[in-house]
């Protein structure tokens, strides 16, 4: 049974740092793209970044472009999302989502997700 | 890149069809087949009911079909039944190498 387990949300000020992680199971991890994708309060859905099977390709969404570093260790099936100067805007539940393929193509199976919130 | 038009809001009786529609562009929509749906009820993950235009993962219901013209989408469930009222979103990948997301469909089942 395929299980994603976000963690590391939680209040953070504006400016400030924080990294979510998100643990897999119940599938060959590195045969499978990973991405991030999160949800503002009462807002829809919105794709953040993705990681290849080999961690050789990230891609981002341009609102946090040079802001936010996707990575992954395969050899303890988690994908973290690194995330900096962040801003109020940045507030909201952040998913990880298992993809159907090795590169980026379809967002398969989606963790509970974990709220990030950022105030002063 | 710019969300892909989805309605507002549809609904239906039950046992009727409605469909949703999705409109993109060139770059998404229009240039790929990985054109996806999920079923978001509230509180809840999002749900893949559709993916690569029209195939439904295993487990979801034949009532849900998807289809594409152009850089148009749809989403149809036929034989509503009252589970099926939650939000519903359109997704594709892009020329880019990103995903973009339609802004969602509230549907209520009457």
């Amino acid at each position: 049974e395929v299980q994603l387990l976000e963690s590391g949300g939680g209040l953070a000020q504006p400016g400030g740092s924080l990294r979510l992680s998100c643990a897999a199971s119940g599938f060959t991890f590195s045969s499978y793209a990973m991405n991030w994708v999160r949800q503002a309060p009462g807002k829809g859905l919105e794709w953040v970044s993705g990681i290849s099977g080999s961690g050789g390709g990230t891609h981002y969404a341009d609102s946090v472009k040079g802001r936010f570093i996707i990575s992954r260790d395969n050899s303890k099936n988690t994908v973290y999302l690194q995330m900096n100067s962040l801003r109020a805007e940045d507030t909201a539940i952040y998913y990880c989502a298992k993809d159907l393929d090795i590169v980026p193509t379809i967002l398969a199976f989606w963790g509970q997700g974990t709220l990030v919130t950022v105030s002063s | 890149q710019s969300a892909l038009t989805q309605p507002a809001s549809v609904s239906g009786s039950p046992g009727q069809s409605i469909t949703i529609s999705c409109t993109g562009t060139s770059s998404d929509v229009g240039a790929y087949n990985y054109v996806s749906w999920f079923q978001q009820h509230p509180g809840k993950a999002p749900k893949l009911m559709i993916y690569d235009v029209n195939e439904r993962p295993s487990g979801v219901s034949h009532r849900f079909s998807g289809s594409k013209s152009g850089n148009m989408a749809s989403l149809t469930i036929s034989g509503l039944q009252a589970e099926d009222g939650a939000d519903y979103y359109c997704n594709s990948y892009t020329s880019s190498n990103t995903f973009v997301f339609g802004g969602g469909t509230k549907l209520t089942v009457l």
